[in-house]
């Protein structure tokens, strides 16, 4: 009940392309749903994140989705960019989870 | 303002050994977590640091400890260290719950266990 499922789990993309990664939580206490980005070496950064009250966010070249009655929430990339090649975590907490739940990554390439 | 920061970057140990790693919480922030990330994988949750007591633990022995210290700073103590200990530690910190507010993550600590 405590998983975070994420999927694919490595993805090749055109520059100029969109970018979809998708995560799924069992847990219904869940409340926070946040995005980071990491690059070799470094530590996660975020970059966006959501609450259930609402259905997306946007925040520039980057969107979440949320669709609470499945449980699941995408990360949309536009116009990805070979800086975008990275690897990207989604995550899960809220409720009496007083930490964050992690998706196993996707390590997206974005070829010139 | 200044950010998460972690030391030693990196750490080599051998089997057995204890190991404390350190971390400064950014500025304002006064909850800290611990997280292991074994390479390939996305970091577990150690356990988290509220006002200098723990809050919360995730599925890690006993053998896994820490600390908060007043100005929140914080570490993390492993004993009896094992080659699965291997991973990138990472440290983030919060105003509030990690669960529920934004963790900004330090750039971690490169443990390797021989």
């Amino acid at each position: 009940q405590q998983q975070v499922k994420q999927s694919p789990q490595s993805l090749i993309v055109q520059k100029g392309g969109i970018s979809i990664i998708n995560c799924a939580y069992e847990n219904t206490a869940f409340d926070y749903f946040p995005w980071y980005q990491q690059f070799p070496g470094k530590g996660p950064a975020l970059l966006i994140a959501i609450r259930p009250d609402v259905s997306e966010k946007k925040e520039g070249r980057f969107t979440i989705s949320f669709n609470k009655s499945a449980k699941q929430f995408s990360l949309h990339i536009m116009d990805s960019q070979p800086g975008d090649s990275a690897t990207y975590f989604c995550a899960a907490g809220g409720g009496s989870q007083g930490n964050l739940i992690f998706g196993k990554g996707t390590k997206l390439s974005v070829k010139p | 303002e200044t950010g998460v920061t972690q030391s030693p970057t990196h750490l080599i140990k051998t089997r057995g050994q204890q190991v404390t790693l350190r971390c400064s919480s950014q500025s304002g922030h006064n909850t800290v977590s611990w997280y292991q990330q074994a390479l390939g994988q996305g970091p577990q949750f150690i356990f988290q640091y509220y006002r200098e007591e723990e809050n919360g633990r995730g599925n890690f022995p006993p053998r896994f400890s820490g600390l908060q210290f007043p100005n929140y700073s914080s570490e993390l103590n492993v004993n009896a260290l094992e080659l699965d200990d291997s991973a990138l530690y990472l440290c983030a910190s919060s105003t509030g719950l990690a669960g529920t507010n934004t963790q900004y993550f330090g750039p971690g600590t490169r443990l390797t266990v021989l």
